[in-house]
């Protein structure tokens, strides 16, 4: 079957670093994307990995191992902003994205 | 990026009636549109994914006379919600691609469906 394993909750200090881990099961693989999602709002697309390695945007990262079916999203210099959910969605062979429940993460001051 | 939208951004109706979500692609011209449904604290649930001029697949466990989708140009879907019940209430979200493989999903603002 197809899975995804985020952990549920993360708590973060601003200005601090967060690293939010992605394990996953798909038939197939094109690709893997990260979405943040505030409560109440549709998903916007923060980054896309479809080879092993790290890709930087701004403040955030994230980090793909296909053989390990694993990847994170490395958030630097935490904004209260940045309290949302975070959804780790690989593309199966049929090019569908597969969804989590997400990883709620909470920034304190 | 590609801009989406949808319209209604919220929807109140009586239990029995029929509702109808636009998905509109604004800058773009969008050959697949994908409608979620997501409840509180729960992950983007896929009810189907339509095609442009061709009738639209749907996920499994998703009534496709009650969830009538309609891909008529390469800018608009509507999703009809027919004879609505206070469970069909949920967040409907649409997604929108330029092409017929990978490309990246933009996503609608969502529609808050509350039926009563």
């Amino acid at each position: 079957g197809q899975n995804i394993d985020q952990p549920t909750e993360m708590t973060a200090t601003e200005g601090a670093i967060v690293q939010i881990n992605c394990t996953y099961q798909t038939s197939g693989f094109n690709g893997l994307f990260w979405y943040q999602q505030h409560a109440g709002e549709a998903p916007t697309f923060l980054s896309y990995n479809v080879l092993d390695g790290l890709e930087e945007k701004g403040r955030f990262s994230s980090f793909l191992s296909r053989s390990k079916g694993y990847s994170y999203l490395l958030l630097k210099e935490l904004q209260m902003k940045d309290s949302a959910s975070y959804l780790c969605a690989p593309m199966d062979s049929n090019y569908q994205l597969i969804w989590g429940a997400g990883t709620k993460l909470i920034i304190k001051p | 990026g590609a801009v989406v939208s949808q319209h209604p951004s919220w929807v109140i109706c009586k239990s029995g009636t029929s509702v109808k979500i636009e998905c509109r692609s604004l800058d773009f011209q969008a050959t697949t549109m994908f409608w979620y449904r997501q409840f509180p604290k729960q992950s983007l649930m896929l009810m189907a994914t339509s095609n442009e001029g061709s009738k639209a697949t749907y996920e499994q466990g998703v009534e496709k006379d009650k969830f009538l989708i309609n891909h008529a140009s390469l800018t608009l879907s509507t999703l009809t919600v027919t004879s609505a019940h206070p469970e069909d209430s949920s967040f409907y979200i649409c997604s929108a691609s330029a092409g017929a493989d990978y490309n990246e999903q933009f996503f609608g603002p969502g529609t808050r469906l509350t039926v009563l």
